[in-house]
């Protein structure tokens, strides 16, 4: 299993332009979830979703939307990007969105907005 | 609980020695707690969780207690190595949330050899 899987790596974009940050997991995991981490600070959940075809909003989700159309893959897009957007985007997903499970994250999209 | 800064506070422990990370959390409701730890350029990495009907768990090298009458929550690291450097997070979530976990600001643990 590659885990959870991120692209781009790195990304630097201009302010207004719009970007997918894309997230895949093969772990057939129910429950996934995107966060964003800004220096010094823990990670904010921007959105998530239990199971394909839903998703919701977490604390910070403005300027941001998401997708679930597969249970695999859980996009996140910039609509219109900001320099307030700059950061580093983590996925995340776990087997079960019932119970309390450890959640399993990417190694990071580290994006920059001019 | 969350924690904002822009400093991360620092543990700098001698190679060898055990290493003990402190998390003060806020919410009462919650019931299961997790560590994680993050290595520079790489996401938080899971380490160990503890449920709230418990008040110590072990691991590998590491121990997770749990103090709910003052909501803390620790790490013991026993015999740190060079490798245990890395920033620790500790995260909160209640189960009548789902999954959503709130995360602590984090402690940088630096390893001295």
């Amino acid at each position: 299993n590659a885990g959870v899987t991120q692209t781009p790596k790195f990304q630097v974009l201009k302010t207004g332009q719009s970007m997918t940050l894309q997230c895949a997991q093969d772990m057939n995991h129910e429950y996934m979830s995107w966060y964003r981490q800004d220096p010094g600070m823990g990670l904010r959940l921007i959105h998530y979703s239990v199971g394909a075809g839903i998703t919701d909003q977490g604390e910070v989700p403005n300027g941001y939307n998401v997708s679930r159309s597969t249970t695999e893959d859980f996009p996140l897009r910039l609509l219109s990007a900001a320099p307030s957007q700059t950061s580093v985007y983590f996925c995340a997903s776990s087997y079960s969105s019932q119970d309390n499970q450890p959640q399993h994250f990417g190694d990071g999209t580290r994006l920059s907005i001019l | 609980g969350e924690s904002v800064g822009l400093h991360l506070p620092t543990l700098s422990v001698q190679e060898g020695d055990n290493s003990i990370i402190n998390c003060a959390y806020s919410n009462s409701a919650s019931d299961y707690f997790i560590w994680y730890k993050q290595e520079s350029g790489k996401g938080p990495q899971f380490i160990i969780d503890i449920r709230s009907n418990m008040d110590k768990r072990q691991g590998q090298r590491v121990t997770v207690l749990l103090n709910k009458t003052v909501k803390h929550l620790s790490l013991q690291i026993a015999a740190t190595q060079p490798g245990d450097s890395a920033v620790y997070f500790c995260a909160e979530n209640t189960e009548a949330a789902g999954n959503k976990l709130t995360f602590g600001g984090g402690t940088r643990v630096l390893v001295k050899p």
